[in-house]
C-alpha cells in the first residue's frame, strides 16, 4: 500500500524567513506529484505538479519553488516568507497525470506572523 | 480559463435525509469531474470520480453528469453525522490540471 507522509506538521515562521516543507512517497515507483496549498477555508490551489525526478513544473506564481531530488521526494521551499504564504500546504499524488484521483498526505499548517 | 463553482455554500440537513451538491464547470473539453470530501483539519479524501454522461452509484453515493449543462452533482442517500465535512468538486481536461471549486460545508445534525 502507498504512503504519503509530509513534514514538518505545523510551523510557526516570521514574515522574511526561509521554508523548507518535506513530502515522502512510500509503495509507489514514479508518480506524479503535486503540492497544494488552501487558505483558511477555502478552495485548493495547485502549485506545483512533477512527473518524473528534477522536473518540476509551476501552475501559479506564488514567490514559492518547488523541487523533487529524489523519485518519493517532492520539496517545497522559498528563501522569503510573506503573510499570505499562510495556510494548509498538501503534497498529493496520482497514477496518471491530471485527470485521475489524487492522494493527498496529511498536509502542513503555516502560520507567518 | 476553467472555472469550477460549486452550490449551496453550506448546508445542513437532518441524520437519515437525501443530500445534494452541485458543481458548475466552464471548459466544455473537460474530461473528468471528481468527488473529494474533507473533514475538519484533515486532507481531502476522492469519494468517486466519472468520465462520461450519465451517473454512478457506489454505497450511499450517486454521481451525476451532465456535460451539455456544464454541470455535475453528488447525492447522498440516509446522511449520517459523520459525512458532516467540506466537500470539494474538481475537474480535468486532457492537461495537467485538475482545478477544484470552492467547497460546500456540509453539516448533517441528529
Amino acid at each position: 500500500a502507498q504512503t504519503i507522509h509530509q513534514w514538518p506538521v505545523a510551523e510557526i515562521k516570521a514574515v522574511g524567513s526561509p521554508l523548507s516543507l518535506g513530502c515522502t512517497i512510500k509503495g509507489k515507483s514514479s508518480p506524479n506529484l503535486y503540492w497544494y496549498w488552501q487558505a483558511t477555508g477555502g478552495t485548493l490551489q495547485q502549485l506545483f505538479y512533477s512527473i518524473t525526478v528534477g522536473q518540476v513544473e509551476s501552475v501559479v506564481q506564488l514567490n514559492l519553488s518547488a523541487s523533487r531530488p529524489k523519485d518519493d521526494q517532492f520539496i517545497l521551499s522559498t528563501e522569503k516568507l510573506l503573510l499570505s504564504h499562510s495556510g494548509f500546504y498538501l503534497c498529493a499524488w496520482s497514477l496518471h497525470l491530471g485527470k485521475d484521483t489524487q492522494y493527498f498526505g496529511p498536509g502542513t499548517r503555516l502560520l507567518v506572523l | 480559463q476553467q472555472k469550477v463553482q460549486q452550490s449551496p455554500e453550506s448546508l445542513i440537513v437532518p441524520e437519515g435525509a437525501m443530500t445534494s451538491l452541485n458543481c458548475t464547470f466552464s471548459d466544455s473539453a473537460s474530461q473528468y469531474f471528481a468527488w473529494y470530501r474533507q473533514h475538519s483539519g484533515k486532507a481531502p479524501k476522492a469519494l468517486m470520480s466519472i468520465f462520461s454522461n450519465g451517473e454512478k452509484e457506489e454505497g450511499r453515493f450517486t454521481i451525476h453528469l451532465n456535460k451539455a449543462s456544464l454541470h455535475f452533482s453528488l447525492h447522498i442517500r440516509d446522511s449520517q453525522p459523520s459525512d458532516s465535512a467540506l466537500y470539494l468538486c474538481a475537474v480535468a481536461n486532457s492537461g495537467t490540471y485538475q482545478r477544484f471549486g470552492t467547497g460546500t460545508k456540509l453539516q448533517v445534525v441528529p
